[in-house]
């Protein structure tokens, strides 16, 4: 069972535009993060939210965390090239092992 | 700093075979996490520690073993391998912080034919 799915799966645009990502749960979540992934490489950490309704910017990227803490938003401003990659959200529920539950992934191309 | 390393980073096994993968870590961190990459379904726990000497099941651990007799290595064992383990396998770790960044490993991209 998949608890997190994200939308789209998949989106090719034209460098300068923007472009939102969306993760989406029936579950409630104490924290979400979200990683981006390069081609041969692992996941890295992009942001962690904790807060229902909570937002946070990194340069031209705005993640925000649902009221209900069930979904999660990544919004992109004037995507460039060097913001292709894949994205996953992952949310815990928590306690002492803290154990991420991946969502399934939206993979972005930005077309210079 | 060499942060998660894993090895070897590309094998290919015929069904049957066995194997081990190596991550090993050079932080300090008690937790380690052990996932596959399949196309469309994000990361799926297969294993994980919360110290040396410790393991636990996470979400797909069937036909998979693991060890972590030293801090800084978890190994992930395959004692039979399946096409359906064909994967990318990687390995993360963590420090003991309520919410605390998962640094992850380059990957083991595993061919099982």
């Amino acid at each position: 069972t998949q608890l997190l799915e994200q939308s789209p799966q998949f989106l090719s645009i034209q460098e300068g535009e923007n472009l939102t990502v969306y993760c989406n749960s029936s579950s409630v979540f104490s924290s979400l993060q979200w990683y981006r992934q390069e081609p041969g490489e692992g996941p890295v950490l992009l942001v962690t939210v904790v807060t229902g309704g909570e937002v946070k910017k990194l340069k031209r990227l705005t993640f925000q965390f649902g009221d209900a803490r069930k979904d999660s938003s990544l919004h992109i401003t004037a995507a460039q090239p060097g913001d292709t990659g894949l994205y996953l959200c992952a949310g815990t529920y928590g306690g002492a092992t803290n154990k991420l539950i991946f969502g399934t992934g939206t993979l972005l191309a930005v077309q210079p | 700093n060499a942060g998660v390393t894993q090895t070897p980073k590309f094998r290919v096994l015929k069904t049957g075979q066995s194997m081990t993968l190596l991550c090993a870590q050079d932080m300090n961190h008690e937790y380690m996490y052990w996932y596959r990459q399949d196309p469309g379904m994000g990361l799926r726990l297969i294993h994980y520690s919360v110290g040396e000497g410790t393991t636990a099941k996470g979400e797909v651990p069937d036909g998979y073993n693991v060890s972590r007799l030293k801090k800084q290595n978890f190994l992930l064992g395959l004692e039979s391998a399946a096409p359906s383990q064909t994967s990318v396998y990687f390995c993360a770790s963590r420090g003991l912080a309520a919410v605390e960044t998962q640094y992850f490993g380059p990957g083991t991209r595993l061919l099982v034919l």
